[in-house]
């Protein structure tokens, strides 16, 4: 399995410019987290998703900041407009429910986002 | 409002000696604790995990224990060695929320040097 995917991996771009950052879970994999990761806040959850469903976003920052999982092989993560504190390394995670018990979250590699 | 914190930002160990990465959490519902370790340039991988009925779980060189009274878990690394230089991410669940979330520490970047 080629693990979770992210892209772009890298991404520079201008204050006030739409971005969106791409996901693709682990096939079979039902829960997709999206994290950011800052030095000030460490990594800290934005928004999961449950068979394509959001089930809490209250990690979202601000209205700017929207996600979607159109099916259970994509998900987008779009910040419009973009301000440079959004300046992150952003994970995309997934994991295979399992009841009552805890299921490993498998990371993908990272969008590192730079907003100047 | 951080409900897992981790206090030392830097930990910084000769290898051959031990590392302790310590961990602290306010949300008595948490019943499963984690560690992740993360390498530059990469997502955060599982390293070692226990669950609240237990205080110690033991994975080669990798030893986590709990202290629920004090609501503080550690991680143990023995010997550290080169390759275990990472930051290391302690998280804590409470498995018996609808939730089902990951609460994440800020991390401690280990370096282990020669």
């Amino acid at each position: 399995d080629a693990g979770v995917i992210q892209s772009p991996r890298h991404e520079v771009t201008e204050m006030g410019q739409e971005v969106t950052l791409r996901c693709k879970p682990i096939s079979g994999h039902d829960y997709l987290f999206w994290y950011r990761q800052t030095m000030m806040r460490g990594l800290e959850l934005l928004i999961y998703f449950n068979n394509n469903v959001p089930i809490d976003d209250s990690g979202m920052p601000e209205d700017r900041f929207s996600a979607k999982m159109p099916n259970a092989s994509f998900s987008t993560l779009k910040i419009q407009p973009s301000e440079p504190r959004d300046s992150a390394v952003y994970f995309c995670a997934s994991s295979l429910s399992g009841g009552s018990s805890y299921n490993e979250q498998f990371f993908g590699p990272g969008t590192r986002l730079t907003v100047l | 409002d951080q409900q897992v914190k981790q206090n030392s930002p830097s930990l910084s160990v000769q290898e051959g000696r031990i590392s302790i990465l310590n961990c602290d959490y306010t949300n008595s519902m948490f019943d499963y604790f984690l560690w992740y370790k993360k390498y530059p340039a990469e997502g955060p991988t599982f390293l070692i995990s226990i669950s609240s009925i237990k205080d110690k779980n033991e994975d080669g060189r990798f030893t986590v224990f709990l202290n629920k009274s004090a609501k503080h878990l550690s991680l143990h690394i023995v010997p550290s060695q080169p390759g275990d230089s990472a930051v290391y991410f302690c998280a804590a669940i409470d498995r018996g929320s609808t939730l089902g979330r990951l609460y994440f520490g800020r991390g401690t970047q280990l370096t282990v040097w020669p």
